[in-house]
């Protein structure tokens, strides 16, 4: 049961431009969603959050949206350098309870940038 | 101030064999989470662990173990290798009080060849 879902697997995005990357969950419980950013022989690189109270959050040129009705979230990255090219995970979470350190990840959707 | 530390980098196993990863968390940070990569299931949680205690496991055979130290450390162990066992495992860590305590850190990994 594929809780998170990176229904793309790859995007190819012009340096300059925008970025958008997309995530869809089943899960209503969820409340906390996080993007980690991935290169080869490194480990997940914690990128941006956003909390289900909230719709939208921006981090310089990394800005979260998040549709609760429609269980969806996005990643948009403006503008696109060639250093952003790596794999993009969703993951999410519920806060409290018994999800101690327990994110659940999308399969990842490889972003290249070309100069 | 230092990362969450993983090793060893790489190793490689045969079937049946044993194999004990371990993990420096960052300072001050005492839930340390253990992760799965592979190619076919993306980032998989195994457990997490907090003053000693395992306080949440994954969906994982009894073969995949763990345990942390009193500095929390923490190491995984899994017994009676199988082929299906190779993979990335990831380490986080993360401070369980307030607003981060949902963002995890993660190491560079180990990975485990399985031959």
């Amino acid at each position: 049961d594929q809780q998170v879902k990176q229904n793309s697997p790859s995007l190819s995005v012009q340096e300059g431009r925008i970025s958008i990357l997309n995530c869809d969950y089943t899960n209503s419980m969820f409340d906390y969603f996080l993007w980690y950013k991935k290169y080869p022989a490194e480990g997940p690189t914690f990128l941006i959050s956003i909390s289900s109270i909230k719709d939208k959050n921006e981090d310089g040129r990394f800005t979260v949206f998040l549709n609760k009705s429609a269980k969806h979230l996005s990643l948009h990255i403006v503008p696109s350098q060639p250093g952003d090219s790596a794999v993009y995970f969703c993951a999410a979470t519920f806060r409290g309870g018994t999800s101690y350190g327990k994110l659940t990840f999308g399969q990842g959707t490889i972003l290249t940038v070309h100069p | 101030k230092a990362g969450v530390t993983q090793t060893p980098r790489y190793l490689i196993k045969t079937r049946g064999q044993q194999v004990t990863l371990s993990c420096s968390p960052i300072s001050g940070h005492r839930s340390v989470s253990w992760y799965q990569q592979t190619p076919g299931q993306g980032l998989q949680f195994l457990f997490e662990y907090f003053s000693e205690t395992q306080r949440n496991k994954g969906n994982f055979p009894g073969r995949f173990s763990g345990r942390q130290f009193s500095n929390s450390r923490s190491e995984m162990n899994v017994s009676t290798l199988e082929l299906g066992d190779s993979a990335l495992y990831l380490c986080a860590s993360s401070s369980p009080e307030g607003s981060g305590a949902n963002v995890l850190t993660f190491g560079a990994g180990s990975r485990l060849t399985v031959l």
